[in-house]
């Protein structure tokens, strides 16, 4: 069971918004960064967003992440048929013996 | 261009020990903190450890379910990172990748089967 709750699915046509919903708690979402990673099918996993919403050099501005409190999100505008891929959130917990914490990871579909 | 290559892996019995490598390229290995993160087959990612920099201290972090068993360190002359696995259990087979920093780049990762 993973400590960041995503939901297990999503999906969207071309064209369309979608966001994908990250739930914490104070000792990780609520008090550090979040962080988005992008593993597309058979690949390592890439990262998307990084400190709530910066994007790395390459990754499009279609994608952009948010938090408020001890939840986070990430949006995907103009959706792609490439956007397909599983998403994971990701955040620090300042737990004792407890460091980089997942969400379990949301697989979205572009229909 | 950060490059990060992992290699070691394969089929291991219960119980048994084998050591991942990882050859970093494209920054300062040195001054880099480095994690390794794996991945069950059809499952999502799980944090495993990490060290620090020399310069920081170069203390290692585990998780729970591999504290005491794993061992994490680190090359910085021949820029490579390593994870000593001991005691391996069934559950430990995974896909295991090496990560920088804030896991900003990750390499292609190495499938560890245990399994008697």
């Amino acid at each position: 069971q993973s400590v960041l709750t995503q939901p297990p699915s999503a999906s969207g046509t071309p064209g369309q918004r979608v966001t994908i919903s990250c739930s914490g708690s104070s000792s990780n979402i609520g008090s550090n960064y979040v962080y988005w990673f992008q593993q597309l099918p058979g690949t390592a996993p890439k990262l998307l967003i990084y400190r709530n919403n910066q994007r790395p050099s390459g990754v499009p501005d279609r994608f952009s992440g948010s938090k408020s409190g001890t939840s986070a999100s990430l949006a995907i505008s103009g959706l792609r048929s490439e956007d397909e891929a599983d998403y994971y959130c990701a955040a620090w917990d300042d737990s004792p013996s407890v460091y980089w914490v997942f969400g379990g990871g949301t697989k979205l579909t572009v229909l | 261009e950060v490059q990060l290559v992992e290699s070691g892996g394969g089929l291991v019995k219960p119980g048994g020990s084998l050591t991942l490598s990882c050859a970093a390229s494209g920054f300062t290995f040195s001054n880099a903190w480095m994690s390794w993160v794996r991945q069950a087959p059809g499952k999502g990612l799980e944090w495993v450890g990490r060290i620090e920099s020399k310069t920081d201290g170069g203390t290692t972090e585990y998780a729970a379910p591999v504290k005491g068993r794993f061992a994490i360190s680190r090359d910085d002359s021949q820029n490579t990172l390593y994870l000593q696995m001991n005691s391996l259990k069934t559950e430990d087979t995974a896909v295991y990748y090496c990560t920088t920093g804030i896991l900003d780049y990750w390499g292609q990762g190495t499938l560890v089967t245990v399994s008697s």
